[in-house]
C-alpha cells in the first residue's frame, strides 16, 4: 500500500515563528501535494512539485514555500506563521497527471497559531 | 474555471437508509471525476472515480455515474452502516492537468 506519512499529527506555534511541515511518501511517486483544508472551504491547493527541486504555485501560496531535495520527501514552510494560517493541512502524491491521477494522502496535521 | 458544487451538510441518517450527495462541476473539456471519503482523524482516501462520460464508478456498496448532460456525478449507497460516517469530497480533474478542484465537502452521520 501506498504510505505517505507527515510529521507531526498536531503543532502549536506562536504568531512570527518559522514553521516546517515533513511529508514523506514512499512509492517513489513523481508530483507531490500541499493543501489545507478549512470548514466550508474544501482543499485548497498551496503548492505543487512534479520533480526534485521543482515547484508551482497553487491557489493560495501567499505566506508559503516548498521545499523538495529528495523525491520522496516535500516540506511546507511557513516563514513567519500568523494566526490565519492555523488550519488542517495535508500532504498528497501520485505518479502520474490527467485523468487517472489518484491522489495519496497522509493523515494530516492540525497547526494552532497562537 | 473547473469547479465543483456539492449538497451542503451536515446529513443525518439512521442505519440502512438511502444516501445520496448531490454533486454537480463546471470544467472546460472532458474532466475526470473523483469521490474521496475523510474518515475522522485520517487523510482522504479515494472512494471511486469515473474518466469519462456515462461510465459508473463504485466501491465499498456506493455508486456514481459521470453524467455529461446534466455535468453531474452524484454519490449514492443503498444502506448505510454507522461505519460510513465520514466527510465526502467530490472532485474534478481536466485531462491535462495536475491540480485537483474540490468541493467543499458533506459531512455525513449514520446512527445506529
Amino acid at each position: 500500500d501506498v504510505k505517505v506519512t507527515q510529521s507531526s499529527r498536531y503543532l502549536v506555534k506562536r504568531t512570527g515563528e518559522k514553521v516546517f511541515l515533513e511529508c514523506v511518501q514512499d512509492m517513489d511517486h513523481e508530483n507531490m501535494f500541499w493543501y489545507r483544508q478549512d470548514p466550508g472551504l474544501g482543499l485548497r491547493l498551496i503548492y505543487f512539485s512534479y520533480d526534485v527541486k521543482m515547484k508551482e504555485k497553487g491557489d493560495i501560496p501567499e505566506g508559503y514555500s516548498v521545499s523538495r531535495e529528495k523525491k520522496e520527501r516535500f516540506s511546507l514552510i511557513l516563514e513567519s506563521a500568523s494566526t490565519n494560517q492555523t488550519s488542517m493541512y495535508l500532504c498528497a502524491s501520485s505518479f502520474v497527471t490527467g485523468r487517472n491521477n489518484e491522489q495519496f494522502f497522509g493523515p494530516g496535521t492540525r497547526l494552532t497559531v497562537l | 474555471g473547473n469547479s465543483v458544487t456539492q449538497m451542503e451538510g451536515p446529513v443525518t441518517l439512521s442505519e440502512e437508509a438511502f444516501l445520496t450527495i448531490n454533486c454537480t462541476y463546471t470544467a472546460t473539456g472532458y474532466p475526470s471525476l473523483f469521490w474521496y471519503v475523510q474518515y475522522p482523524g485520517e487523510g482522504l482516501q479515494l472512494l471511486l472515480k469515473a474518466t469519462k462520460a456515462d461510465d459508473k464508478g463504485s466501491n465499498k456498496g456506493f455508486e456514481a455515474t459521470y453524467r455529461k448532460e446534466t455535468t453531474s456525478f452524484h454519490l449514492e449507497k443503498g444502506s448505510v452502516q454507522v461505519s460510513d460516517s465520514a466527510v465526502y469530497f467530490c472532485a474534478l480533474i481536466w485531462s491535462g492537468g495536475y491540480k485537483l478542484s474540490f468541493g467543499a465537502g458533506t459531512t455525513v452521520t449514520v446512527r445506529a
